[in-house]
């Protein structure tokens, strides 16, 4: 059974520019939620995706928007980036979108605006 | 609002007790125990579910208050592999809303 994947590992943007990250979710899961992680600091919800629809937001603007596709896979888009926006991006994947559904983390990818 | 965590940080022997407490405001339908190791994914350790259901590592133990909104992890006889970060996150609807953790060190 393959686990959750994500790519990139790392990455380095400037300020302005656009960033996509990729998600793959374990196998049989048809559930994706983004989390933002800050150094130092517990994980921040983004949205959840449930078959192809968003489920669920956090307080986050509408410049991070994403999609999941047919196989369950996602995608975190990120538009003009800020500085602040430098952190750890985790992807977790679920059986359903239940809340009493285990989500499993992916390595995350790491980002550095500057 | 995030969940409560205490204490923030511990340093303990190997082979010592430690509780993480985790408490909230809100009304929960579950609580998420993770433990994330410097650089890495958090990994899951433990569900509790209202009504009292488990689920998750036989190793580590976990209560659920469900009056009070107040979820505690105990460690015991703690190794060096329980180094890290402990995340509780509760869920009270289709998201996560994670704490700002413990830190938590084992010395040998």
């Amino acid at each position: 059974e393959t686990g959750v994947t994500q790519s990139p590992t790392h990455l380095i943007k400037t300020r302005g520019q656009q960033v996509t990250l990729r998600c793959s979710s374990q196998s049989g899961h048809n559930t994706v939620s983004w989390y933002q992680q800050a150094l130092g600091q517990g994980p921040q919800f983004i949205f959840q995706y449930y078959r192809e629809e968003e489920n669920g937001r956090g307080n986050f603007p509408p410049r991070f928007s994403g999609l999941q596709f047919p196989n369950y896979s996602s995608e975190l888009n990120v538009n003009a980036l800020e500085l602040d926006d430098s952190a750890l991006y985790l992807c977790a994947s679920s059986l359903t979108s239940a809340g009493t559904d285990t989500q499993y983390f992916g390595p995350g990818t790491r980002l550095t605006v500057l | 609002q995030q969940p409560v965590q205490s204490p923030q940080a511990v340093i303990l022997r190997e082979g010592e007790d430690a509780v993480i407490n985790c408490s909230s405001s809100k009304a929960l339908y579950s609580v998420h125990w993770y433990r994330q190791k410097h650089g890495e994914a958090p990994v899951f350790l433990m569900i509790l579910l209202k009504g009292g259901e488990q689920k998750g590592h036989d190793k580590i133990s976990a209560s659920f208050n469900e009056k009070k909104q107040q979820s505690s992890l105990y460690l015991t006889a703690s190794q060096l592999s329980y180094s890290g970060t402990y995340f509780c996150g509760y869920n009270a609807g289709n998201m996560l809303t994670f704490g700002g953790g413990t830190r938590l060190m084992v010395k040998p």
